[in-house]
Order: structure tokens, then C-alpha cells, then sequence
């Protein structure tokens, strides 16, 4: 049981190219959600879905797009890199009593 | 506009003296409200929820409505707490979204 899975861990990319985030969770719920992390501004909402086949904008949409491919996966998308992408990048899915958010591992990415 | 703030971000005590983070919230209704840890190069973890009225790790947490906030506290901090923490109010209105706060970098010196 591995819960919430992130590929890759790490990545750079050089300004301009694009690249897809992958997540995918094995605890059967709805809704799923992509979160940036940035030193002094915390974690902020990028998209989520709340079902398979529905995504709604965050706080910081921008220069992303997601795909819910099925109920287990949620990827995003950056079509033309900027250095002000340069964050970790975190899936999580709710989970357990009054579904609480589960974090991924985490992709730290950079953009030259 | 919703939001919540955390004033502090760094907290830097000595092991074994009280620690409290500051949380505040500005939002419509009646939030329910969690503290998040995230110890380093680990993921985001839940701490403790406002509505568990529980204690995790020695911390605590009491929702205070008249003030807005939901201060973490522990009254004997330990080198292993040294981590960031995060506020995350989550609207009842909205039920699926969850907002964090900027974090609290807590640093515990021995």
C-alpha cells in the first residue's frame, strides 16, 4: 500500500521546455490536488480534482494544466517552463477519519 | 477574503522550554482547522486536528473562535520537533480545499 506515489523526484529543466508531473494514489477517493511549495509563502493550491473527470483552478494556475486520467491519477503539466517554477511540487489525496489531506514525496523541480 | 496567517517563520528555543506557534484565520462560518508537520526531506504529515481535541507528539492545539486562532503549543520542546509547521484551515463550505498558511520553521537547540 503506497498510498500516494510522485515520479520524478527531481528534475531540471532548461527555460522553455515542458515536462509532465505524475501522481497516483491507491486509497479509491475522489478528489486529488496539486500543491507548490515556496520558501515563505507555504504551500499554495495549484488545481485539484474532486472527481475523475472534473478539475478547478487553485490559488496559482498559471502556466499549468492538469489531466485526471482516471480515478488513481492526476498529472501536471508545464508547457513552457519558467524559472519562477523553480518549487517542490506535492499530490495529495484525502484520507482517513474526516479525510484529512495525504501527501506524495514530492518533486523538487528546477528551471534554469 | 479567507486566509490564515502565521506570523513567525522561524522559532528558535532551547530543548525543554515551552514552544508555541501562532496560527490565525480570517474565514466566513466555521472552519475546521489541522496543524501539518513536515520534518526535513520528509512529506507533509497531519499533526493534530481541532475537532480531536487530542494530543500528538505533546503538542496541543485549542481553537479559540472569539480570537481567530488555533495556536500549536507543547510546554517541553525536543530536539526531534525541530521541523516546519503548517496551519490549514479547511472551509466547511468548500469542503474538498484546503488552504495552508506561509509555515513555521521551529528550530530546537540543544
Amino acid at each position: 500500500n503506497a498510498g500516494v506515489t510522485q515520479t520524478p523526484k527531481f528534475q531540471v529543466l532548461k527555460t522553455g521546455q515542458s515536462m509532465t508531473l505524475q501522481c497516483a494514489q491507491d486509497m479509491n477517493h475522489n478528489s486529488m490536488y496539486w500543491y507548490r511549495q515556496d520558501p515563505g509563502m507555504g504551500l499554495r493550491l495549484i488545481y485539484y480534482s474532486a472527481s475523475e473527470g472534473t478539475t478547478d483552478k487553485g490559488e496559482v494556475p498559471n502556466g499549468y494544466n492538469v489531466s485526471r486520467l482516471n480515478k488513481r491519477e492526476f498529472s501536471l503539466r508545464l508547457e513552457s517552463a519558467a524559472p519562477s517554477q523553480t518549487s517542490v511540487y506535492f499530490c495529495a489525496t484525502p484520507r482517513g477519519l474526516g479525510d484529512t489531506q495525504y501527501f506524495g514525496p514530492g518533486t523538487r523541480l528546477t528551471v534554469l | 477574503a479567507q486566509r490564515v496567517t502565521q506570523p513567525e517563520k522561524l522559532l528558535s528555543v532551547f530543548k525543554g522550554a515551552p514552544v508555541e506557534l501562532k496560527c490565525n484565520y480570517s474565514y466566513s462560518g466555521s472552519p475546521e482547522l489541522f496543524w501539518y508537520v513536515q520534518y526535513s526531506r520528509q512529506r507533509l504529515q497531519l499533526l493534530l486536528r481541532h475537532i480531536s481535541r487530542e494530543s500528538i507528539k505533546g503538542f496541543t492545539a485549542d481553537l479559540n473562535k472569539g480570537e481567530t486562532s488555533f495556536h500549536l503549543k507543547k510546554p517541553f520542546a525536543q530536539e526531534e520537533d525541530s521541523a516546519m509547521y503548517y496551519c490549514a484551515p479547511r472551509p466547511y463550505v468548500n469542503f474538498n480545499k484546503f488552504y495552508f498558511g506561509s509555515g513555521t520553521k521551529l528550530n530546537v537547540k540543544p
